[in-house]
């Protein structure tokens, strides 16, 4: 499968604990996405990367996010000290210049 | 104002029927336009894009743009019960290559 593959699936974690999320996108595409959806919502813009450059976060993105993408290659979102309203799928996506092509989601759940 | 809007639905179409979908955006200076399709619980698919004026078609499926009334559709013709899901309207900013999304029309398709 040569599409953006995401990794965990499906995270449960306890209020107040830090998750990490991976995606790896398609090879060849350099730009990479970070997007959260809750329910009944469309994607929300989180951050975006140009090879290893960061190019623009969101301002609802607050501190506790960071988010890299070391090389240019694969890419971590990271959620310190995560909240309830933190429950939410979130998506990766790559793309070789506009059209963005998405990965399977991480479900997140903070109980 | 939203700067993507969508109607909620559900668009509920006779199978063999076609599905309008609507989607209008408050940035003038847009100029990518994309569809996704998303089913439930699933990440968002790309089925259609585009750039210019007018129609561009692609199977069953029709994607209309008028950038004077800041308006684009999407037709489903010869709907299917498959084509059920969600669809979701996303725009690409003008300073920024980010994706801004719709919240999506349900779609259902009854035999």
């Amino acid at each position: 499968d040569t599409g953006v593959s995401q990794n965990p699936r499906h995270k449960i974690t306890k209020r107040g604990q830090n998750v990490t999320f991976r995606c790896d996108p398609i090879s060849e595409h350099n730009r990479l996405y970070w997007y959260r959806q809750t329910l009944g919502q469309g994607p929300e813009f989180l951050t975006y990367f140009q090879n290893e450059a960061q190019l623009e976060k969101s301002r609802l993105l607050s501190d506790r996010f960071s988010a890299e993408r070391p090389k240019g290659s694969f890419s971590t979102l990271e959620i310190q000290r995560t909240e309830q309203g933190d429950s939410a799928m979130y998506l990766c996506a790559s793309s070789p210049d506009i059209q963005a092509f998405f990965g399977q989601g991480t479900r997140l759940t903070v109980v | 104002q939203k700067e993507v809007e969508q109607n909620s639905g559900p668009l509920s179409v006779p199978e063999g029927a076609i599905a309008s979908l609507n989607c209008t955006y408050s940035d003038r200076g847009s100029q990518s336009f994309f569809w996704y399709r998303q089913y439930s619980g699933k990440s968002p698919e790309l089925i259609m894009f585009i750039y210019s004026n007018g129609d561009k078609e692609d199977g069953r499926f029709t994607a209309q743009l008028n950038k004077a009334s800041q308006y684009v559709s999407l037709l489903i013709r010869d709907s299917q019960p498959s084509d059920s899901a969600t669809y979701l309207c996303a725009v690409n900013s003008r300073d920024t290559d980010k994706l801004i999304f719709g919240t999506g029309t349900r779609l259902q398709v009854f035999p």
